[in-house]
């Protein structure tokens, strides 16, 4: 496709529930960053998969977290017994350039 | 360790005066250094990026952005502001040693007045 893209662009949840959010990013990028916004900051990193291991996962804040990149091009993060402080905008970006997907609106109530 | 700091997290300017935003980073190597503008509701698009080539960089929409290594910094000025600039920025550094140890600065809101 033409740029990156993240599904669904809105999800609402309730606490204690698991949650999928998707990332494709732009064809042929090898590289692929998480990254948390919380309202009013800037985004914070998560993890990052050079193809399909994730190379560095350490922005990942605790074990109810995880992502997955099994073909090295679209990735999935995986969020167990959501929490509400979980609430925020989840952005995908591909290549060490951030070409940045429009996000996904996380609410946990 | 690296890290990046946006001087001020609010300002506001008014329509064609010039605008400066500032950043100074901290690596211990040259690193790449980039600006990202985010309007509300909006996805993070790439203003300009330097990776050691000219300490001038130009980007999208008038923006510019000098590297200073004897400063850390980085700011971020374009001559003349439009109401169309009204947004949020962010200065990001992606050090020299790591590819995934990208860090935002906490952001500056631009406002510009008529």
């Amino acid at each position: 496709g033409a740029g990156v893209s993240q599904t669904p662009s809105n999800k609402v949840t309730e606490k204690g529930k698991y949650v999928e959010l998707r990332c494709d990013p732009i064809s042929g990028h090898t590289a692929l960053y998480w990254y948390r916004q919380s309202l009013g900051q800037g985004p914070e990193f998560l993890i990052y998969f050079q193809g399909t291991g994730a190379a560095d996962d350490s922005g990942l804040p605790n074990d109810r977290f995880f992502a997955v990149r099994p073909e090295g091009s679209v990735s999935t993060l995986k969020i167990q017994r959501t929490e509400r402080g979980d609430s925020a905008m989840y952005l995908c970006a591909s290549r060490e350039e951030q070409y940045f997907g429009p996000g996904t609106r996380l609410t946990v109530t | 360790a690296q890290s990046v700091t946006q001087l001020d997290s609010h300002v506001s300017v008014s329509e064609g005066t010039p605008v400066l935003l500032r950043c100074n980073y901290s690596s211990s190597y040259s690193p790449s250094l980039f600006w990202y503008v985010q309007h509300p509701n909006k996805g993070l698009q790439l203003l300009l990026k330097y990776t050691s080539a000219a300490t001038l960089v130009k980007g999208i929409n008038g923006f510019e952005a000098e590297f200073k290594k004897s400063e850390t910094s980085f700011h971020l000025t374009k001559p003349s502001a439009h109401m169309s600039d009204a947004a949020e920025y962010f200065c990001v550094v992606i050090p020299y040693s790591s590819a995934s140890k990208i860090i935002f600065g906490s952001g500056t809101r631009l406002s510009i007045r008529p």
